[in-house]
């Protein structure tokens, strides 16, 4: 069983068009969230939620909204898609919200054209 | 502000023989540190994790990091390199209270020739 699956895996649109990736663990973890790996392999973190609520919003643009339905799950919503927008995005679950351990999912490879 | 340096983009390494990944951090504290591995088109993988307990940490995989204060430095290392040791290695550090907000390194990417 994958502990912390992402659908799709890989995804191609065009420019200003909306998409949303999906994400679930099954770890019974209470903090969830994003990162952008960007096309040199830099990771940066998005949005944290912890039991549903938000508690790390980096500046990211509006376009992106994350959406946590229940703890096990936290969606993201990417409208108008950008060129920039082209990354491998990667949620993440952890035990604990203060101890630095995350369980990655494989990632999900955007990219627009 | 706190931040990591991986010294080397790149290494290669011979299978069996050892392996060094370098890592400098900038804390005004002392931070936790930590190294995580991924593995081509996977997600990524703690290995280790250093909270000012033990100096010299150990990991999955015969991996091991040693936390120097004195050199500001948080080296991986492991004795024998194996094939399935290629792979990306990230060098990370979090805040005081950051609410795992981790702040990655810019990776260094581990060759491995038999």
């Amino acid at each position: 069983d994958t502990a912390v699956s992402q659908t799709p895996k890989y995804l191609v649109t065009q420019m200003g068009n909306d998409k949303s990736i999906k994400c679930e663990q099954n770890l019974g973890h209470d903090t969830m969230y994003w990162y952008k790996q960007d096309s040199k392999k830099f990771l940066k973190i998005m949005f944290s939620y912890n039991n549903k609520e938000l508690i790390i919003n980096e500046t990211v643009p509006n376009r992106f909204s994350p959406k946590s339905p229940d703890k096990a799950h936290l969606n993201l919503h990417i409208n108008s898609l950008e060129l920039g927008d082209s990354a491998v995005y990667f949620c993440a679950s952890s035990p604990r919200p203060l101890d630095g351990e995350l369980f990655f999912g494989e990632g999900s490879r955007l990219t627009v054209l | 502000a706190q931040s990591v340096t991986q010294l080397d983009s790149h290494v290669s390494v011979s299978e069996g023989t050892p392996v060094l990944l370098r890592c400098n951090y900038s804390s005004s504290y002392s931070p936790s540190l930590f190294w995580y591995v991924q593995h081509p088109n996977k997600g990524l993988q703690l290995l280790l994790k250093y909270t000012s307990a033990a100096t010299l940490v150990k990991g999955i995989n015969g991996f091991e990091a040693e936390f120097k204060k004195s050199e500001t430095s948080f080296h991986l290392t492991k004795p024998s390199a194996h094939m399935s040791d290629a792979a990306e290695y990230f060098c990370v550090v979090m805040p005081l209270g950051g609410y795992n907000k981790l702040i990655f390194g810019a990776g260094t990417r581990l060759a491995v020739h038999p």
